[in-house]
């Protein structure tokens, strides 16, 4: 069965540089969720989107910023890239937005390095 | 005071072992995720729970919503159930608050 998807696996940057991580749900599923996981931490939760639209907002910096597109995948932008940036992140997908029954299924991550 | 809260923290197993990992929340939830942590990062869902009990293979998890406690126990216990295991609760909206984390170690 289809997975996330997430790229790119691992990404490497600079200081002040930007970034750009994308997701692909599993198909079909309407809503993306995404989570920082710094070195040692447990996630936390940076924004989620249903049908394209933000549905809930988490401690995400104002650097950041995301959209969900028409084909349901997102993209998370970092700019102005700190070494406290280096983490983990995740993309979970899941379908039915709000009734509190749907499972969110995770991708394999993104390892971003902000050297 | 966190949200979530696991323990222990840390386990250690030799093969065969039953393993029981807890996991305690202080917000009202609709559901609790425990989810599986490899080294390589990946998580992995196990089971979503919102009431009772459910099991897949060896592995079993409870959950009681006036206690606000949830169990994940393993049976028979393999190396390859090393991993971080993680509890996570979903508090009104979709996003989870994740607990701490245990991290299991199963020796042969």
């Amino acid at each position: 069965a289809a997975g996330v998807i997430q790229s790119p696996r691992h990404l490497i940057k600079e200081k002040r540089e930007t970034a750009t991580l994308k997701c692909y749900p599993i198909p079909r599923h309407d809503t993306v969720y995404w989570y920082q996981q710094g070195p040692g931490q447990d996630p936390q939760f940076l924004i989620s989107f249903y049908e394209k639209m933000q549905s809930d907002k988490g401690s995400i910096p104002d650097r950041f910023s995301a959209q969900q597109f028409s084909d349901y995948h997102s993209e998370l932008n970092m700019s102005s890239l700190e070494l406290g940036d280096s983490a983990l992140y995740f993309c979970a997908s899941s379908l039915r937005w709000g009734q509190g029954t749907d499972t969110q299924y995770f991708g394999p991550g993104t390892r971003l390095t902000v050297l | 005071k966190n949200e979530v809260e696991q323990s222990p923290q840390n386990l250690t197993a030799q093969e065969g072992e039953f393993i029981t990992i807890n996991c305690s929340y202080s917000v009202g939830i609709s559901a609790l995720h425990w989810l599986q942590q490899h080294p390589g990062g990946g998580i992995v869902s196990l089971f979503m729970l919102s009431s009772g009990k459910k099991k897949h293979g060896r592995l079993i998890a409870t959950i009681n919503i006036q206690e606000k406690h949830s169990s994940l126990h393993i049976t028979a216990s393999h190396p390859r159930d090393s991993a971080v295991y993680i509890c996570a609760v979903r508090e009104g909206s979709d996003k989870l608050i994740f607990g701490t984390g245990t991290r299991l170690q199963v020796f042969p």
